[in-house]
């Protein structure tokens, strides 16, 4: 059982927007940024979204993040065929003193 | 570019051990935090272990602690896992990672292309 909630599946059609959560505590999200990372089929997970809200290089700015108290949410917008990816959180737990992800959304693009 | 290129991964058994590393080139080597994140076959990502630039300071997590040993080599660019007293559930693929930036707690970027450890008799 992954310490971060994230729904299992998540869908939408070319050009729609979908929005995935992440449910923390006080001592992960509540206390430290979320990062969401990308992991498309068979190949290693990327960093897609840091510090709640921040694009890394060469992400589109079809992507964002937020965050609110104990929870994060990843935005994609104008779906693309290419984005069907698992999308995973994680942030840093000052209690555990290491880091949690969520379970990982696998998104489809119908 | 930034390159981590994992090796050592393969079939061991139960209660064996078995060294992973992670060879890294294209930035400065001792000036990143490194670490090693799993994923068993069909599961989510699990964070195994963190080591600071220097080597100093590893965090490991519960399900590993006492069984498996990070560390480093800054003089030849290569970061370790050394996995004991293995056990069926530790079979995953164990990708290495480097933080963003210099901070410990920094994000996980970028990744390297993974190592398969299975534990089977």
């Amino acid at each position: 059982q992954s310490v971060l909630t994230q729904p299992p599946s998540a869908s939408g059609t070319p050009g729609q927007r979908v929005a995935i959560s992440c449910s923390g505590s006080s001592s992960d999200i509540g206390s430290n940024t979320a990062n969401w990372y990308q992991q498309l089929p068979g190949t290693a997970p990327k960093l897609l979204i840091y510090s709640n809200n921040q694009r890394p290089s060469g992400v589109p700015d079809r992507f964002s993040g937020s965050k609110s108290g104990t929870s994060a949410s990843l935005a994609i917008s104008g779906l693309q065929s290419e984005d069907e990816a698992d999308y995973y959180c994680a942030a840093w737990d000052d209690s555990l003193n290491g880091w949690v992800f969520g379970g990982g959304t696998k998104l489809t693009v119908l | 570019d930034v390159q981590l290129l994992e090796s050592g991964g393969g079939l061991v058994q139960p209660g064996g051990s078995l060294r992973l590393s992670c060879a890294a080139s294209g930035f400065t080597f001792s000036d990143y935090a490194m670490s090693w994140v799993r994923q068993a076959p069909g599961q989510g990502l699990q964070w195994v272990s963190t080591i600071s630039g220097s080597g100093s300071s590893t965090y490991d997590a519960d399900s590993v602690r006492g069984r498996f040993t990070i560390s480093r080599d800054n003089s030849k660019n290569t970061l370790y896992l050394h996995l004991s007293s293995l056990r069926a559930e530790d079979t995953a693929v164990y990708y290495c990672a480097r933080t963003q930036t210099m901070i410990v707690v920094a994000p996980f970027d970028p990744w390297g292309q993974g190592a398969l450890v299975t534990v089977s008799s």
